[in-house]
């Protein structure tokens, strides 16, 4: 199975910020790669796929990039409803993988 | 538009079964993959697994964690997805999501919980 691994487990940062978040996957996926965004309580929302398209209806402040084995996603301008935790998924090979998270909170 | 709705959740004794249901609307069904994940609560996302679509004879592919006791299924006639889970374990606790496989996963629905516990 492909191991998809997520960096920072957590990250604190204030409204106005930009952060990036870094996903590596354990061999190469091509471009294979989403990027989900999930409140509690609330189910997943798809942000970005192929590693770098945007889903409709998300705001361009998201952004993803990479190949192979390395992604990122970043936010820009954070907002109060940004604040959440994101996942990695590849979809490369079956099994489908997903990295374990990383919450984003408010400083 | 898309719109993804489970339903058949509830609580099982370990060893027992259960069939949760996913009624689907606002796209051609027979078009799309659509997959099953899962979130143990507290817990990171799991792919379970999914059903093709009619090009691709809605075959199936599984997680090696459920292969043999889950079976993904579609009705076509009622736009619906099923997954009949056979044999469940503690470890089968979660948020069970139906999933459109498109772009990735691009549509979820609200989730159904399953509590397996005696």
């Amino acid at each position: 199975d492909i191991q998809m691994t997520q960096s920072p487990s957590s990250l604190s940062a204030s409204v106005g910020d930009r952060v990036t978040i870094t996903c590596r996957a354990s061999q190469g996926i091509s471009r294979a790669l989403a990027w989900f965004q999930q409140k509690p309580g609330k189910a997943p929302k798809s942000l970005i796929y192929d590693a770098s398209s945007l889903q409709s209806g998300v705001p361009s402040k998201f952004s993803g990039g990479g190949s192979g084995t390395e992604f990122t996603l970043t936010i820009s301008s954070l907002q109060p409803e940004d604040f959440a935790t994101y996942y990695c998924q590849q979809y490369d090979n079956y099994p489908y993988t997903f990295g374990q998270g990383t919450k984003l909170e408010i400083k | 538009e898309v719109q993804l709705v489970e339903s058949g959740g509830g609580l099982v004794q370990p060893g027992g079964s259960l069939r949760l249901s996913c009624a689907a609307s606002g796209f051609t069904f027979s078009d799309y993959f659509m997959d099953w994940v899962r979130q143990a609560p507290g817990k990171g996302l799991e792919w379970v697994g999914r059903s093709a679509n009619k090009r691709k004879s809605y075959a199936t592919e599984y997680a090696a964690s459920v292969r043999g006791r889950f079976t993904v299924s579609r009705d076509t006639s009622k736009n619906s997805l099923y997954l009949q889970m056979n044999s469940l374990k503690t470890e089968d606790t979660a948020i069970y999501y139906c999933v459109r496989g498109f772009n990735s996963f691009d549509s979820w629905g609200q989730g159904t919980l399953v509590t397996v516990s005696a």
